[in-house]
């Protein structure tokens, strides 16, 4: 059965660097599928952060691209987000998603990250 | 980079059907028969319940079906029961390995 799991600080500074790491078991990384993020606001809607292939090619949102990074490490079998210059309006639930042509199938339960000082 | 449309609100009795609708253009839900339906209950992660516009995974119920027409897909749940009260999201491919999230519709069941 496929998992994902987020993990990463809850708490980021203004200006600061987010960083979140996304664990999957069940299913190898390097398999043909996309990995990618997603964040939630609080009481607001989904909105697509970017994706990301096993072989390190990357997708990001037009608006969030110039600040997000993702990132894969087959031998953990992970992907991480690092986005910069966060501001209030990056505290949301991010959750990590299996993805194939913009489908997520499998998600991880998310994690609520909180950007204050 | 547009959300995708979606009524806020739809509601209904238990047992009858509710049709939920996404609009978008020819450059997502037109231009690609890769749109996908998501239910969420408050505090869960979102759950898959329709992909490629139509079909659906393993474990869902029948009463979930979804279609297109155009550049609008729609989402209709029928024989409305308790647990289908949540908020639904449509997703669509939007070429070049990019995706978009409609705005979100919360369904009560009255």
């Amino acid at each position: 059965q496929v998992q994902l799991q987020e993990s990463g600080p809850g708490l980021v500074k203004p200006s600061e660097t987010l960083s979140l790491t996304c664990t999957v078991s069940g299913y190898s990384i390097s398999s043909n599928y996309y990995w990618g993020w997603i964040r939630q606001p609080p009481g607001k809607g989904l909105e697509w952060i970017g994706s990301i292939y096993h072989s390190g090619s990357t997708y990001y949102n037009p608006s969030l691209k110039s600040r997000v990074t993702i990132s894969v490490d087959t031998s953990k079998n992970q992907f991480s987000l690092k986005m910069s210059s966060v501001t209030a309006a990056d505290t949301a639930v991010y959750y990590c998603a299996r993805d194939i042509m913009s489908t997520r199938d499998y998600w991880g339960q998310g994690t609520l990250v909180t950007v204050s000082s | 980079q547009s959300a995708l449309t979606q009524p806020p609100s739809a509601s209904g009795s238990p047992g009858q059907s509710v049709t939920i609708s996404c609009t978008g253009t020819s450059s997502d839900v037109g231009g690609y028969n890769y749109v996908s339906w998501y239910q969420q209950h408050p505090g869960k992660a979102p759950k898959l319940m329709i992909y490629e516009v139509s079909k659906r995974p393993s474990g869902v119920p029948d009463r979930f079906s979804g279609s297109k027409s155009g550049n609008t897909a729609s989402l209709t749940v029928s024989g409305l029961q308790a647990e289908d009260e949540a908020d639904y999201y449509c997703s669509s491919y939007a070429g070049s390995n990019m995706g978009v999230f409609g705005t979100g519709t919360k369904v009560t069941v009255l």
